[in-house]
């Protein structure tokens, strides 16, 4: 089975501009999340969508990123503008349901400089 | 929300040692703890998992053991081989029921 796919993989910007990633998560999967871990850190939860909607955005700081999930498949997350601190490695993830086994997407790494 | 703590930080064995990883977690109403292993610059994958109906559960050389009165669960590796390094981290289902909580993540290294 196909896995969980974001793009782009790497992305280097410069701080106050702004930036989307991408994911595509496995087919029949409802569950879908966002992820950021900093480099040493466990992933932290940014927020997690229920087919389209918002199950959870309590850690996401909503002055800067931005998530949609429009049709209850692709998902975009947007960060602007980026900060120095928004330098981390963003994850996506899916799962049949909540609680299922969640598989992790490569990530999309960001560099803000 | 739920507050997950993994020790060690860092561990390194020698290659055929048995490795252990603990985690704690706060939420008693927590009921699904599973474990990722992360490799460089790869995802995290699902290595195994246990609910908090069982107190064991063993994959050949990994085993899950759940303790649910003291709140902690660990990642038991025997015979450590050098392809066992990488992080790994414990995740702990919140009093919603519907999302994991992460540990800090431990950097497992096996010195062949």
């Amino acid at each position: 089975e196909a896995g969980v796919a974001q793009s782009p993989r790497y992305k280097i910007i410069e701080k106050r501009q702004s930036v989307a990633f991408w994911c595509n998560p496995i087919s029949g999967h409802a569950t879908l999340y966002w992820y950021q871990q900093i480099l040493g850190q466990g992933p932290k939860l940014l927020i997690q969508f229920q087919n389209n909607g918002v199950v959870d955005d309590s850690q996401l700081p909503k002055d800067r990123f931005s998530a949609e999930r429009l049709k209850g498949v692709d998902s975009t997350l947007k960060i602007q503008p980026a900060k120095l601190e928004d330098s981390a490695v963003y994850l996506c993830a899916s799962s049949y349901l909540p609680l299922d086994t969640i598989y992790f997407g490569e990530g999309s790494w960001l560099t803000v400089v | 929300g739920e507050n997950v703590e993994q020790h060690p930080s860092t561990l390194s064995v020698q290659e055929g040692d048995s490795a252990v990883i603990k985690c704690t977690y706060s939420d008693s109403a927590s009921n699904y703890f599973p474990w990722y292993k992360q490799e460089l610059g790869k995802r995290p994958q699902l290595i195994i998992d246990i609910r908090s109906n069982v107190g064991e559960k063993k994959d050949q050389r990994i085993a899950v053991t759940l303790n649910k009165t003291a709140k902690h669960f660990s990642l038991h590796i025997t015979e450590t081989q050098p392809e066992d390094s990488a992080v790994y981290f414990c995740a702990a289902s919140s009093n919603t029921g519907n999302q994991f909580y992460f540990g800090t993540g431990t950097s497992l290294t096996v010195i062949p």
